[in-house]
C-alpha cells in the first residue's frame, strides 16, 4: 500500500498562475483534508470532504479550489496564485466512521513557492 | 485563543532524560486525542492516541485529563532517534475534523 500519494513533490510558481496540487489515496477512506503548513502556525485545514461527491470549506479556503474526484483522489486548484499562498500543503484521508477514533494519515507533501 | 495549545520549545535534553510534553485544548466536546510526530521537512506520523485511562507506548506514556482539559507526553530514555516535533492534536468538538497545536520541538543531545 502506497498509502496517501501527493503531486507535484515541489512547485515554484509566478504570481498570477494557476496549478493544480494532486492526491490520492489507497486505504479506502471516505475523509480527505487539505491542510497548509506555515512555520509558527501549525496545521491548518484548507478544505475537507467527508465522502465522494461532498467538500467544505476549513479554516482558510480563500483562493483555493478543490475537487473530489472519485473516492481515491482530492485535488486542490489554485486559480491566481499569491505570495502568501508560498507554504507546504499536505493532503490527509480517514475513515470516521463508527467505531474509529479519527485519525488522519498524511502524504509526503508539497513545498509550493510563490513569487 | 487557539483551539489547541503547546509550548513551541525547542526541549534540549541529553540522551537517556526524561522528558515532558504538555498541552492544553480549549473545546470540552472534544472526544479523540493524539500525538503526531514530525520530522523535519517530512509529513505529520501518528506516534499514539491518547485515552481517558492513560496509555503507553515502550517509551512513551500519554495522559489525559479532561477536567483541566490537559493532555501530555512522558518520554522516557530519550534517543536521538527521538529529535522531533510532536504535535498534540484534538478533534473539533463532535466533529471528525482534527485541530493541530503548533507543535513542541525536541532536541536529543549525545
Amino acid at each position: 500500500n502506497a498509502g496517501v500519494t501527493q503531486t507535484p513533490k515541489f512547485q515554484v510558481l509566478k504570481t498570477g498562475q494557476s496549478m493544480t496540487l494532486q492526491c490520492a489515496q489507497d486505504m479506502n477512506h471516505n475523509s480527505m483534508y487539505w491542510y497548509r503548513q506555515d512555520p509558527g502556525m501549525g496545521l491548518r485545514l484548507i478544505y475537507y470532504s467527508a465522502s465522494e461527491g461532498t467538500t467544505d470549506k476549513g479554516e482558510v479556503p480563500n483562493g483555493y479550489n478543490v475537487s473530489r474526484l472519485n473516492k481515491r483522489e482530492f485535488s486542490l486548484r489554485l486559480e491566481s496564485a499569491a505570495p502568501s499562498q508560498t507554504s507546504v500543503y499536505f493532503c490527509a484521508s480517514s475513515e470516521p466512521g463508527q467505531g474509529s477514533s479519527y485519525e488522519q494519515y498524511f502524504g509526503p507533501g508539497t513545498r509550493l513557492t510563490v513569487t | 485563543r487557539k483551539e489547541v495549545e503547546q509550548d513551541p520549545g525547542p526541549f534540549n535534553v541529553p540522551e537517556g532524560a526524561t522528558v515532558a510534553f504538555n498541552c492544553t485544548y480549549s473545546n470540552s466536546a472534544s472526544q479523540s486525542f493524539f500525538w503526531y510526530r514530525q520530522d523535519c521537512r517530512k509529513e505529520p506520523k501518528l506516534l499514539m492516541s491518547v485515552y481517558s485511562s492513560g496509555n503507553e507506548d515502550g517509551r512513551f506514556t500519554a495522559q489525559l485529563n479532561r477536567a483541566s482539559q490537559y493532555i501530555s507526553l512522558l518520554i522516557r530514555d530519550s534517543k536521538l532517534s527521538d529529535s522531533a516535533t510532536y504535535l498534540c492534536v484534538v478533534n473539533s468538538g463532535s466533529s471528525y475534523k482534527l485541530i493541530f497545536g503548533s507543535g513542541t520541538r525536541l532536541l536529543v543531545r549525545p
